[in-house]
């Protein structure tokens, strides 16, 4: 168990519809990573929060959003979804903002189905 | 920019045998750090071992050890007595240092994974 929690597990959902995957990282770490992994594109460098702010962004779509609440949870938020979407998304989290030493420990993640 | 390359999209490997996953990366910064993750059928991935591009030696976790070769960019994953339970997606992936500028290049970036079947 990495100690990161992703909800809900498994998602499916219509095309156009909104949706809302949810991460806690490990305890005491600040950073927490959206990756999206799809057959294609393999594993996606999204979106990056550390305390709260973001601090970087990868192949993150205009019609997706995150944010970094105080308690450090983190919600990535997918709207205006199309059948593209589909995908595995997760979450990790880190000790500190970067470092090249930095281990990512990473969610079971959500298995997102567009229909 | 940072790339990983995973050349082998699938690997056979009787049980209770070593096996060599290979990984290669392109950086052009001095300090970097890569790592190993392994992702089961169940989906979830696991950190298995990381290596500093400063580590004189090489990367040791139990069965796993690294195969880090600097001066040819290889990071090559061992898996020594391979167990039934060792079948799985396994993803090299690198990181840059902190001091690059773009955010995004800081980031983990994965190579395209190597699908392992452990044979009985």
């Amino acid at each position: 168990d990495s100690g990161v929690t992703q909800t809900p597990k498994h998602l499916i959902t219509a095309t156009g519809q909104r949706v809302t995957l949810r991460c806690s990282p490990r305890s005491g770490d600040l950073s927490v990573y959206w990756y999206q992994q799809s057959l294609d594109q393999g594993l996606q460098f999204l979106i990056q929060y550390y305390n709260g702010e973001e601090r970087a962004k990868g192949n993150i779509l205009e019609r997706f959003s995150a944010q970094q609440f105080p308690d450090l949870h983190s919600e990535l938020n997918l709207s205006s979804l199309e059948l593209g979407d589909s995908a595995l998304y997760f979450c990790a989290s880190s000790a500190q903002e970067t470092g090249s030493h930095e281990k990512l420990f990473f969610g079971s993640g959500t298995q997102l189905s567009v229909l | 920019a940072q790339k990983i390359t995973q050349t082998q999209p699938g690997m056979f490997v009787q049980e209770k045998e070593a096996v060599t996953l290979d990984c290669t990366y392109d950086t052009s910064d001095q300090s970097y750090g890569l790592f190993w993750y392994k992702q089961p059928s169940s989906g979830e991935m696991i950190f298995l071992i990381y290596q500093g591009s400063y580590d004189e030696q090489n990367a040791t976790e139990g069965r796993y050890s690294l195969n880090f070769q600097k001066a040819r960019k290889s990071a090559n994953l061992v898996i020594s007595a391979s167990q039934l339970g060792d079948s799985a997606m396994y993803f090299c992936a690198m990181r840059g240092p902190s001091t690059i500028s773009s955010g995004s290049a800081r980031q983990l970036t994965f190579g395209s994974g190597t699908q392992l079947t452990v044979l009985p």
